[in-house]
């Protein structure tokens, strides 16, 4: 079956401090990958996605390369912000299944600190 | 704007009772979808939609129910028979086909707490 796995949290940093949240994938097929992320008391937003291999999704500064080789798709991003502190979903969808098939992985809590 | 709206935010509910959560939408989206989120989890979907007057089970729809008659609306009831209801549900939407369907709009979620 499909499944995510993220690394666990909580993640805490300080202010302008490099961002890392490992995410590795096992799936039939050949997925499309997301990060979503989710703010205090608040619903999923999609931050940036990839649907093949070697691409690069980027978004308010964050970035992701989808890796077919490693199964993996790791969020960075250089310098983070306090406004940044939220709840980060990798998740995976199969290209030739229906929209149900989104599978997430558990999310990972980053907190920035002043 | 267009979004995705959940009600009520907070819920408490008392064992034994149904409680049906609200998920309205106007981004004229054909599929919609309820996820349940618990703490240190990730998403797991309960039911979706495709299409109006259709709808499927996900992966935990034990215990609850929906409907759909309209393509703005998809209510979810949480009824007694759902031994663990004390959750954070999400309703989602999203076009189907395309590339599109690979994006998932969500509302603001419903926190529900049996008393």
């Amino acid at each position: 079956g499909n499944s995510v796995t993220q690394m666990e949290g909580p993640v805490t940093l300080s202010e302008e401090a490099f961002l890392t949240i490992n995410c590795t994938y096992t799936a039939t097929g050949y997925p499309s990958l997301f990060w979503y992320v989710q703010y205090p008391g608040e619903g999923l937003q999609l931050l940036l996605k990839a649907t093949k291999a070697d691409d690069k999704g980027s978004n308010k500064g964050f970035e992701a390369t989808y890796r077919k080789e490693t199964t993996s798709f790791h969020l960075e991003k250089g310098s983070v912000q306090v406004s940044d502190s939220a709840v980060y979903f990798c998740a995976l969808r199969i290209s030739s299944g229906s929209a149900r098939q989104l599978t997430f992985g558990s999310g990972t809590q980053l907190t920035v600190l002043p | 704007d267009g979004g995705i709206t959940q009600s009520p935010k907070y819920l408490f509910r008392k064992e034994g009772q149904n409680v049906t959560l609200s998920c309205e939408q106007n981004l004229n989206h054909d599929a919609m979808y309820w996820y349940r989120q618990d703490p240190g989890q990730g998403l797991r979907l309960i039911y979706y939609s495709q299409i109006v007057n259709d709808f499927q089970k996900g992966d935990i729809a034990e215990g609850y129910s929906v409907s759909r008659e309209k393509k703005e609306s998809f209510p979810l009831t949480v009824t007694s028979a759902q031994k663990n209801p004390t959750a954070f549900y999400l309703c989602a939407s999203s076009m189907v086909g395309g590339s599109g369907a690979n994006v998932l709009t969500f509302g603001a979620g419903s926190r529900l707490t049996v008393l």
